[in-house]
């Protein structure tokens, strides 16, 4: 079946580029985002990219997809204490050929320590 | 502008209790859901209303029952709540199923004892 993959921890120095790793399996996905959850709150989207695309940039955030591996990634620059939370993947819903299957992956526990 | 507004934030309830999770949004988006996460599962989604008047089952649907009330509201409700339905609750909206991101609310934390 469909399925999103993250690693599920990862900790970095303040002012270190963060590198948050996913790979997905339907190759049907047409967008793919990237969202974040504070503590107590729900997912925020932080950023997306569109699959005939391989990078994006916006401000300290880099969205690298490589869509012949099935792999995107999001890269932090000058990551903050601000930044530490979870960092979901997650591939456009295509619920018509994956009806009930959640598109998310699991998490990534981003901790930046100062 | 609100956005997807959950209520309630928190709840605790005796096995065997009913309730209702309510969740409105005002962006004029056709497509809801309510997710639930627990620690190690990620989300999943429990059911899904592709439009005003639709609901379809999800990944983990049993024990739940939906309604979509109109194009802005789509409750939850547990009619006989189970320790196993402890979780945080996301009510989420789009603008239509494919291809558009999704706004989450903040959660309701249920706690079934």
């Amino acid at each position: 079946g469909e399925d999103v993959e993250q690693s599920l921890f990862l900790s970095v120095r303040e002012g270190d580029s963060s590198v948050i790793n996913c790979t997905y399996t339907d190759s049907s996905s047409t967008y793919l985002y990237w969202y974040k959850q504070e503590p107590g709150a729900g997912l925020q989207l932080l950023t997306y990219i569109f699959s005939n695309m391989d990078m994006k940039q916006d401000q300290r955030l880099t969205v690298l997809l490589n869509k012949k591996d099935k792999h995107l990634s999001l890269r932090i620059a000058d990551t903050q204490t601000g930044d530490s939370a979870i960092y979901f993947c997650a591939e456009s819903p295509a619920i018509n050929t994956n009806a009930g299957k959640s598109t998310f992956g699991d998490g990534t526990t981003l901790t930046v320590k100062p | 502008n609100a956005g997807v507004t959950q209520t309630p934030k928190f709840q605790v309830l005796k096995t065997g209790q009913s309730m209702t999770l309510q969740c409105a949004q005002d962006m004029n988006h056709n497509s809801m859901y309510w997710y639930r996460q627990d620690p190690g599962m990620g989300l999943r989604l429990i059911y899904y209303s592709a439009s005003e008047g639709t609901t379809d089952k999800g990944e983990v649907p049993n024990g739940y029952n939906v309604s979509r009330l109109n194009k802005r509201e789509f409750s939850l409700r547990l009619e006989s709540a189970a320790p196993s339905q402890t979780s945080v609750y996301f009510c989420a909206s789009s603008v239509d199923l494919e291809n558009s991101p999704l706004h989450f609310g903040n959660g309701t934390r249920l706690t079934v004892t």
